[in-house]
């Protein structure tokens, strides 16, 4: 059984479209995050959201929207692309309050923005 | 501002022999330091860790030295073996934070050689 799953793995789409990435895990951790990494190989992050409450926004545009419907998904709007958002983004959960439980990444959605 | 550099973009080592992995970084704050191990079209696993109290951890072929006046950390793999081959990436995290706000590196490329 995937621990972290995120859908689609691959996403191409074109400037100005409005696209979203779906992320569920079954781990039952309580947090969750969206984790970017651009053609430098940086891996960023971006959100992260406990127990459906936001509690890191890391000045990401607000083009970007998360959403958590409940602890054990963590979904990524994206509207009106654009070309620098082409990457892979990596979805990612852990245990809060445990020590430093360590994240659980899912495979990733390679984002192509033409 | 990138705060944790691993320099050696890639790394090639024969099988059986030691595997070296450095990270440096800048912010003295950092008091947990992760590894992760990142296959191609996957997410990255967690691998190891070291809190800024010790020096030194070990679990199993894996030890990560932590030298906090240099800040300076390395990964020691031994022996290496072909299933090592991946991307490595180092990880930093601020009081408070624990893994909610990871600083990572842009990784290493190890490639153990048969």
């Amino acid at each position: 059984d995937t621990a972290v799953s995120q859908t689609p793995k691959y996403l191409v789409t074109q400037m100005g479209n409005d696209k979203s990435i779906k992320c569920e895990q079954n781990l039952g951790h309580d947090t969750m995050y969206w984790y970017k990494q651009d053609s430098k190989k940086f891996l960023k992050i971006m959100f992260s959201y406990n127990n459906k409450e936001l509690i890191i926004n890391e000045t990401v545009p607000n083009r970007f929207s998360p959403k958590s419907p409940d602890k054990a998904h963590l979904n990524l709007h994206i509207n009106s692309l654009e070309l620098g958002d082409s990457a892979v983004y990596f979805c990612a959960s852990s245990l809060q309050g445990q020590g430093n439980s360590p994240l659980h990444f899912g495979n990733g959605t390679r984002l192509t923005v033409t | 501002d990138q705060q944790v550099k691993q320099n050696s973009p890639s790394l090639s080592v024969q099988e059986g022999r030691i595997s070296i992995l450095n990270c440096d970084y800048t912010n003295s704050m950092f008091d947990y330091f992760l590894w992760y191990k990142k296959y191609p079209a996957e997410g990255p696993t967690f691998l190891i860790s070291i809190s800024s109290i010790k020096d030194k951890n070990e679990d199993g072929r894996f030890t990560v030295f932590l030298n906090k006046s240099a800040k300076h950390l390395s990964l020691h793999i031994v022996p290496s073996q072909p299933g090592d081959s991946a991307v490595y990436f180092c990880a930093a995290s601020l009081p408070n934070f624990g893994n909610e706000k990871l600083t990572f590196g842009t990784g290493t490329r190890l490639t153990i050689i048969p």
